[in-house]
């Protein structure tokens, strides 16, 4: 398996403009995990779906955030509209079973620029 | 707010020698894992060890665990130039989410 891909590595945007941020997790994998990591608060959770349904939101930041998963190969996080507080590393995990036990495995990330 | 703090934040040593980070957590927890960063990287999954252990080792790797004192250690010996990264402790809860420290920057010097 390539691992848990996401596009765009880099993401350069102007405030206000919409931004899609792109995961495909492992095969197989039935949790997809968001997180953001930005210096000044570390690694947050945003999101996580299981079995494609969205379970816990809390930690999206405001109504500008949303997520979804169509399918058990696909996720994205969008962000609309953007604003410069949103620059972070975006990072998108996925496991076989809830954390409880197991762990997670992580993308590359996709580092957000909001200028 | 972030569970875990990591101590040191940063860490720089010699090649060939061992290297501790101490992760402190606030509230009880079912199991704590250790992560490892590279730059500009994800994170990578070292090793696991769960609220009923005190000891886990895995390569060169060493994990403590001491849940009286809500903390955690990890020893990396005979460290070499590829062990650069940040390490993040993280802690489950059993809220079906994972939370990370701050981390500790390590360099080894080759």
């Amino acid at each position: 398996d390539a691992g848990v891909i996401q596009s765009p590595r880099h993401e350069v945007t102007e405030m206000g403009q919409e931004v899609t941020l792109r995961c495909k997790p492992i095969s197989g994998h039935d949790y997809l995990f968001w997180y953001r990591q930005t210096m000044m608060r570390g690694l947050e959770l945003l999101i996580y779906f299981n079995n494609n349904v969205p379970i816990d939101d809390s930690g999206m930041p405001e109504d500008r955030f949303s997520a979804k998963m169509p399918n058990a190969s696909f996720s994205t996080l969008k962000i609309q509209p953007s604003e410069p507080r949103d620059s972070a590393v975006y990072f998108c995990a996925s496991s076989l079973g809830g954390i409880g036990a197991n762990v997670l495995t992580f993308g590359a990330g996709s580092r957000l620029t909001v200028l | 707010s972030q569970q875990g703090e990591e101590d040191p934040q940063a860490l720089s040593i010699q090649e060939g020698e061992n290297a501790t980070m101490n992760c402190s957590y606030k509230t009880s927890i079912n199991n704590l894992q250790w992560y490892r960063q590279n730059s500009g990287r994800g994170l990578v999954h070292l090793i696991l060890i769960r609220s009923n252990e005190r000891e886990k080792h895995s390569g060169r790797l060493r994990v403590t665990l001491d849940t009286s004192k809500k903390s955690s250690s990890l020893l990396i010996t005979a460290s070499r130039a590829a062990d650069t990264a940040s390490y993040f402790c993280a802690t489950d809860t059993g809220a079906n989410n994972l939370f990370f420290g701050t981390g500790t920057r390590l360099t080894v010097i080759p």
